[in-house]
């Protein structure tokens, strides 16, 4: 079984600062993804950026990237030039052949202004 | 183009009763996966239909059922309810199921068991 660790249930930054998630996850795969998806407060849940674990070079989407270190097993998600609409819970998963989704118990973000 | 819905948004029952739950994916879309989320425990998997056949299967007791009709909408029905299944019931959808694809989510079923 897959297991997927966010070791930080709450963190806060101050708007335009940058912050990053942390997120470990624990396969036994060779052929997995990774995502981050963002879940605002009463809305619906949205792919952030996502990771081909055979990709050695680090995903990145406009002010969002990821630190994937595949040895580690981490997959850290970088959030630069905050802003209030960042303000969500965020959840790291991992996805294995079988198509299943393993989720982490969110890190739940709050941009101040 | 639509996106993913849930019916309904939600839904207060007592112990014992049982619910059904409604998706309907994006139009195109074959693969329908059932998370339920409650604080503290994340999203769990429930289940993953596609093309009407259940394709993978998390860790539920079999109260936890569901279904997928030829047009991909799913179902999800949960007998003999406990207080421990108040949660709010997201389901994905995505073209083909495949890791590759990105999940939709829908905006989910807040249920509370009484």
């Amino acid at each position: 079984a897959q297991t997927v660790t966010q070791s930080q249930p709450e963190m806060s930054v101050q708007e335009a600062e940058t912050v990053t998630l942390s997120c470990t996850y624990d396969t036994s795969e060779n052929n997995y993804y990774l995502f981050w998806y963002k879940q605002p407060p009463s809305r619906q849940m949205i792919l952030v950026i996502r990771q081909e674990a055979y990709k050695q070079q680090n995903a990145t989407e406009n002010r969002f990237s990821v630190n994937f270190q595949k040895a580690a097993k981490s997959f850290s998600l970088k959030i630069s030039d905050s802003q209030l609409g960042d303000t969500a819970m965020y959840f790291c998963a991992c996805t294995n052949t079988g198509n299943q989704f393993y989720f982490g118990t969110g890190t739940s973000l709050t941009v101040i202004p | 183009k639509a996106g993913v819905t849930q019916t309904p948004r939600y839904l207060i029952k007592t112990r014992g009763q049982q619910v059904t739950l409604s998706c309907s994916p994006i139009s195109g879309h074959r693969s329908v996966s059932w998370y339920q989320q409650t604080p503290g425990q994340g999203l769990q998997f429930l289940f993953e239909y596609f093309s009407e056949t259940q394709r993978n299967k998390g860790n539920f007791p079999g109260r936890f059922s569901g279904r997928q009709f030829s047009n991909s909408r799913s179902e999800m029905n949960v007998s003999t309810l406990e207080l421990g299944d108040s949660a709010l019931y997201l389901c994905a959808s995505s073209l083909g199921g495949q890791k590759t694809d990105t999940q939709y989510f829908g905006p989910g079923t807040r249920l509370t068991v009484l």
